[in-house]
């Protein structure tokens, strides 16, 4: 069965102290991973797509890794402003549907 | 370029009332998802649409639901008749085209929060 877990669930940081985020997953044939931000009352926002084992793609403080059972959500410097939950999805080979995991609720304190 | 937007944002309804939510696509994107969250578990999908076919319905949780999609633009969700069960967040997503990698993002609307009493 496809799954995602992602780990910790929460994840209090002060200003500019890094840290990460990490995903694992089972799919049979991944077709992409994916990393959404979402804020309170709001939508999940795209915020990278990773396709193959060894791929990095980075947006401002953000960095997102891959290897074939985990990604990795690199958050350099963390400012408050990155307070939400980020989610991890993957989407199988055969399908288009996003599997998703529970999500990592991060707070920044100053 | 406008993001997916859904309506309505909020429904409070009875339960056996029926309920009809609406999502409109971002321009062009001829993939349309329909995903839901209950409380406490993870954002689960529910079926795809491409243009105006289904893709895939494997999600759909039973009869009571019925999507639809005229002339591949917009999409509604009815649940009819609504049970408690059926509380949670909707969530509306569109992508571009499949047949290309840069193309597969999903983009989510804000979603429609139901509640069912």
């Amino acid at each position: 069965e496809d799954q995602v877990t992602q780990s910790p669930e929460a994840l209090r940081l002060q200003e500019g102290e890094s840290s990460s985020l990490n995903c694992s997953y089972t799919v049979s044939g991944l077709r992409g991973l994916f990393w959404y931000r979402q804020d309170p009352g709001k939508g999940p926002e795209f915020l990278f797509t990773l396709y193959s084992a060894g791929e990095e793609k980075e947006k401002e403080r953000l960095k997102a890794t891959l290897t074939k059972k985990e990604s990795f959500l690199h958050i350099t410097a963390p400012k408050p402003e990155d307070s939400a939950t980020y989610l991890c999805a993957v989407q199988a080979q055969a399908g288009t549907a996003l599997i998703f995991g529970k999500g990592t609720t991060l707070s920044v304190s100053s | 370029e406008a993001g997916v937007t859904q309506f309505p944002s909020h429904s409070v309804i009875e339960k056996g009332q029926t309920v009809t939510l609406r999502c409109d696509p971002i321009s062009g994107h001829d993939n349309l998802y329909w995903y839901r969250r209950v409380m406490g578990k993870e954002i689960k999908f529910l079926l795809h649409f491409v243009k105006e076919s289904k893709q895939d319905e494997s999600g759909m949780p039973n009869n009571r639901f019925l999507a639809e999609r005229t002339g591949g633009t917009y999409s509604t969700l009815k649940v009819q008749p609504a049970e408690l069960e059926d509380s949670g967040v909707y969530f509306c997503a569109s992508s571009q085209d499949l047949r290309m990698s840069s193309y597969n993002e999903q983009f989510f609307g804000p979603g429609t929060r139901l509640t069912v009493l």
